[in-house]
Formats: structure tokens, sequence, C-alpha cells
């Protein structure tokens, strides 16, 4: 039973550009989250999102950050214009359909903006 | 405002010492505790977890102890191993599914 992918594991972008992170959840779950990890700080909250909906939107910048997760194939961070301030670890996790409340995270996409 | 407080932000135990790691929440909403264990370079990895009508749960070495009036919980690693050695975060969930982090404690234990 394979666990919460993303890719790619490692993004490095220059400033202006725009970064597509992707996570694809464990099999049998349809929420996913996306956090963000900034050096020496825990994770924060950005998006909570299930099959074509987002439910809560609440940590994500209001520019630049758009989430999405279509019916089919893997839920997409999507940052445009990167700045330095972005360079930062982005984990996804996923919940199972009945919306328990264990979260299992992925490895993470580690963003470096130069 | 930091919704969940963690300590000691890093902590040094021997080998077969008992690990103890602290937080602390404002919202009494939250209704599910999960600790997370996180290697260098990897995703953090739910390790054990509470719901606030339980005082104490315990997996092999690692108990979490739940104090709902004081809105305090925390983490007791038993017999510490060198390979215990990584960061832990506390967390607690909002009735919407968000998850709220501590900052981390970054244990260490010598063999």
């Amino acid at each position: 039973n394979a666990g919460v992918m993303q890719n790619p594991r490692h993004l490095v972008r220059r400033r202006g550009q725009e970064a597509r992170l992707r996570c694809s959840p464990m099999k049998g779950h349809s929420h996913v989250y996306w956090y963000r990890q900034l050096p020496e700080e825990g994770l924060k909250f950005m998006v909570y999102l299930q099959k074509e909906n987002i439910i809560d939107e609440s940590g994500m910048p209001k520019e630049r950050f758009s989430a999405e997760f279509p019916k089919e194939g893997p839920s997409i961070l999507r940052i445009q214009q990167v700045v330095r301030g972005d360079s930062a670890a982005y984990f996804c996790a996923s919940s199972p359909v009945t919306g328990e409340s264990e979260q299992y995270f992925g490895p993470g996409t580690r963003l470096t903006v130069t | 405002q930091q919704q969940v407080k963690q300590s000691p932000q890093s902590l040094i135990v021997q080998k077969g010492g008992i690990s103890i790691i602290n937080c602390a929440y404002e919202n009494t909403a939250f209704d599910y505790f999960p600790w997370y264990q996180q290697f260098p370079g990897k995703g953090p990895a739910l390790l054990i977890a509470i719901r606030p009508d339980v005082s104490e749960k315990k997996e092999g070495r690692f108990t979490i102890s739940f104090n709902k009036s004081a809105k305090q919980f925390s983490l007791h690693i038993m017999d510490s191993q060198p390979g215990d050695s990584a960061t832990y975060f506390c967390a607690a969930k909002s009735a919407l599914g968000r998850l709220y982090f501590g900052r981390g404690t970054q244990l260490t234990v010598w063999p």
C-alpha cells in the first residue's frame, strides 16, 4: 500500500518563475492537506481540499498561490512568480474518505528560489 | 498567535532514559492531538495520537498524557534509544480538519 507521494522531491526555480508541486494521496484517501515548513519552524497549514472542492484555504497567501485537486490525477499546489521567501519544504498529507482524523504525510518537496 | 506551544525546543537524553516533551493549547474545540516524528529530509510520520476524552494512551515505548482541564498534553518516550533522535512535533486538529503544529523539539539521545 503506497504512501502519500509527492514530486518533484527537489525543485529549484529562479525568482519570477512558476512552481508546480504535485501530491498523490494514499489509496482510498480523498482528503488532501498542504502544509509549509520553513527552516527551524513547525508546519503551517495552507489549504484543505477534497476532490474538485476547496474546503479550507484560510492558510493560503492571498496572491500567487493556488491549489486544486481534480477528479482525476494528483493535487497540485501552484506558486506563481516565486520569490526567495517561498523557499521552504512543502508537505502534502492525506486522510481517508470517511474524514478520519489521521493525516499521513508525504516526503515533501523542497523548493529553492534563487 | 501560536495556537499550540511546545517545549523544550531541544532535549538531550542518555540512552535508556525518559524523554518528555510538553505541549499546551488554547482552543477547547480541538478534537484530536497527534504527535509526529520527523527525521532530516523526510516527511513527518504519525507516531501516536489521542482524543480529549482519554487521559492517557500508550503504544510500545511511547505514551501520551492528556490533561483536558489544564489544556496540556505530553509525550513520554521510555527507554530512549539513539534511533529516537529526531524532531518531534505535537499538533492539534480543528473541527474543520486543519492541524496546528507546535514548533518542534529536537531530541538527541546519547549512546
